[in-house]
């Protein structure tokens, strides 16, 4: 089945910029959606069809997508960013269609 | 408020059975795709199984293909999964998800539930 690779980890400094990558075969080529999770918490969706912004969802939250990897962009960090970030891709022809990453843990330093 | 509430979770010994409900209020329910997701402890995320907001497609994770069963009743705005032949792998917080999109199943999920947990341990 398909298989989605993120970084166990990043860390960033308050203010600057995170990038989380996700990684697979031909990903451009389907829809990538990504969630938060703070500890004890249920995911929340903060990038869904490559780039859209659900409501309530900073600017500061932007994705793109394109060849082989999809991309989180967090800009300005703030502590309040820190979370496991888990990367989606849904592919209606795939069996099985849904697959999620491992996650990517952010650290704000 | 847009709302999603699991139940039905529980500890089962391996081979059992169990259902889980999700009571979906807030929003109309039978315009949306729903999903059920699951993390094992300490783990990460993983889809689980989905089904459209006709009951017309019913998709499902390789790891619970023939074992675990997804549907929803319209009228009662509820969604189950009924599960069987557990195993000790099964043992997760299953979560409830409702896609974002009206009528397509894009696997994005912008409301969940607080989680049922099941353990599947003798």
């Amino acid at each position: 089945s398909y298989v989605l690779t993120q970084p166990p980890s990043v860390s960033v400094a308050p203010g600057e910029t995170a990038r989380i990558t996700c990684g697979g075969d031909n990903i451009g080529r389907k829809s990538v959606n990504w969630y938060l999770q703070r500890p004890g918490q249920a995911p929340v969706l903060v990038i869904y069809y490559d780039g859209d912004r659900p409501s309530g969802i900073p600017e500061r939250f932007s994705g793109s997508n394109s060849g082989t990897t999809a991309t989180l962009t967090i800009s300005r960090v703030e502590v309040g960013d820190e979370a496991d970030y888990y990367c989606q891709v849904w592919d209606s022809s795939s069996d099985p269609p849904g697959v999620l990453g491992a996650g990517t843990k952010v650290t704000v330093l | 408020e847009v709302q999603l509430v699991e139940s039905g979770g529980g500890l089962v010994q391996p081979g059992r059975s169990l259902r889980l409900s999700c009571a979906a209020s807030g929003f109309i329910f039978d315009e949306y795709a729903m999903h059920w997701v699951r993390q094992a402890p300490g783990k990460g995320l993983e889809w689980v199984s989905g089904i459209s907001w006709n009951s017309g497609t019913k998709v499902y994770a390789d790891s619970v293909k023939g074992r675990f069963s997804i549907s929803r009743d319209n009228a009662k705005k509820s969604l189950y999964l009924q599960m069987n032949s557990l195993r000790a792998e099964d043992t997760a917080l299953y979560y409830c998800a409702k896609e974002i999109g009206i009528v397509v199943v894009r696997g994005a999920f912008d409301v969940w539930g607080q989680g049922a947990m099941v353990t599947v341990s003798s």
